[in-house]
């Protein structure tokens, strides 16, 4: 098995690019998280979904975030515009269900917005 | 909300020296706790779990914690400590029902020295 996948591991933008941000579960997961992981707040729960379908999406910081499952096999996290303090390494995550509780995390998305 | 605190921001031992990290938690009722581990450069990877029952829990790569009701703790413990077991290491928690998110703490790097 492949693991979660996340694409791409690094990325540089500059102020008020739209960034996008993808991630492909493991095969026969239901559910898909999107993380943040920041030094001054840790990791943090952006937005889940469960049979593709946006569960909680209460962590996501403003409109500027906005997070897609088309399908089962593919999910987007995008901002736009972009600042500086996104600059922040984003992890997807897959679980079989919502309710198994473990998570099989990507390698992450390391983004830097000067 | 239920809230985890890892007291030990950084912990250095030496290699064959034995482990604790510590995990305190703030929620009214026994949550669902965890450990994951994040290797440089990597996604978190589960380590043990805890729902009920025996409240020592083996996990991989030979840790076990153990939960403790009355001092709201779940600490991890490995009797001999490897190399490879360098990395930064998170407590989780989640309330379980209906809510499936995992709140984690801010982690503990653990350097091992030969």
């Amino acid at each position: 098995d492949a693991g979660v996948i996340q694409s791409p591991r690094h990325e540089v933008t500059e102020m008020g690019q739209e960034v996008t941000l993808r991630c492909k579960p493991i095969s026969g997961h239901n559910s898909l998280f999107w993380y943040r992981q920041t030094m001054m707040r840790g990791l943090e729960l952006l937005i889940y979904f469960n049979n593709n379908v946006p569960i909680d999406d209460s962590g996501m910081p403003e409109d500027r975030f906005s997070a897609k499952m088309p399908n089962a096999s593919f999910s987007t996290l995008k901002i736009q515009p972009s600042e500086p303090r996104d600059s922040a390494v984003y992890f997807c995550a897959s679980s079989l269900t919502e309710d198994s509780y473990e998570q099989y995390f990507g390698p992450g998305t390391r983004l830097t917005v000067t | 909300a239920q809230s985890v605190t890892q007291p030990d921001i950084h912990i250095t031992v030496s290699e064959g020296a034995s482990l604790e990290l510590r995990c305190n938690y703030s929620y009214g009722a026994t949550p669902y706790l965890f450990w994951y581990v994040q290797s440089p450069g990597q996604g978190l990877q589960l380590l043990l779990k805890y729902f009920s029952g025996d409240t020592l829990v083996q996990g991989i790569k030979g840790f076990e914690a153990e939960f403790k009701r009355s001092q709201s703790s779940f600490n991890l413990r490995k009797p001999s400590v490897h190399w490879s077991d360098a990395a930064e290491y998170f407590c989780a928690v989640a309330i379980g029902g209906s809510n499936y998110k995992l709140t984690f703490g801010k982690g503990t790097l653990l350097t091992v020295n030969p």
